[in-house]
């Protein structure tokens, strides 16, 4: 089983500032998939960012990266120059790549993001 | 990028009733869908994965006569809370996935169905 956890309910940033958000997950799989989820007031939920545990390259998007450190089982957001339109709650997610369990989603607690202008 | 509608949107019904929520994939077919429950400010539970053509799948703890999954095509899977009750009262969001392609690694997420039982 995975398990994924966030330490953080809320963080808050000053608009144009960075913000990094946390996440540790557990899994005894070798291959697997990390998610960051952003879910705005709508709930609507919108992919940010993913990360391939075989790849050793942080993914970047534009504004977002992520610090993936795979033997400490860390995977952290970067939100760099943040936007009002950051503010969200945001959703670490960790994902099996095989076995019966392929395709669900492990889903952190969330962390609440407040962008001050 | 791929689109998942949910209808209706939000739905308010007395208790005792059954309510349908449908899930569909707008321009992809969806071999898997997975139907979460969301309570306010907190996180997404699994509630089933549900497989084109075959029954779907439970997690533990969720009563499965009492949330009824179909998944009958490619495009459409609907969950039917049954005989509901206020307790059943909350946020359910789908999401699909064609998992036949393993480049697609990704779920799109429906708008969510807010659900109010009196």
């Amino acid at each position: 089983a995975q398990t994924v956890t966030q330490s953080q309910p809320e963080m808050s940033v000053q608009e144009a500032e960075t913000v990094t958000l946390s996440c540790t997950y557990d899994t005894s799989e070798s291959d697997y998939y990390l998610f960051w989820y952003k879910q705005p007031p709508s709930r609507q939920m919108i992919l940010v960012i993913r990360q391939e545990a075989y790849k050793q390259q942080n993914a970047t998007e534009n504004r977002f990266s992520v610090n993936f450190q795979k033997a400490a089982k860390s995977f952290s957001l970067k939100i760099s120059d943040s936007q009002l339109g950051d503010a969200a709650m945001y959703f670490c997610a960790s994902r099996h790549a095989g076995g019966t369990s392929y395709g669900k989603l492990t889903f952190g607690q969330g962390t609440i993001l407040t962008v001050h202008p | 990028g791929a689109v998942v509608s949910q209808h209706p949107s939000r739905v308010i019904c007395k208790s005792g009733t059954s309510v349908k929520i449908e899930c569909r994939s707008l321009d992809f077919q969806a071999t898997t869908m997975f139907w979460y429950r969301q309570f306010p400010k907190q996180s997404l539970m699994l509630m089933a994965t549900s497989n084109e053509g075959s029954k779907a799948t439970y997690e533990q703890g969720v009563e499965k006569d009492k949330f009824l999954i179909n998944h009958a095509s490619l495009t459409l899977s609907t969950l039917t809370v049954t005989s509901a009750h206020p307790e059943d009262s909350s946020f359910y969001i789908c999401s699909a996935a064609d998992l036949r392609d393993y480049t697609v690694e990704t779920q799109y997420f429906g708008p969510g169905t807010r659900l109010l039982v009196l």
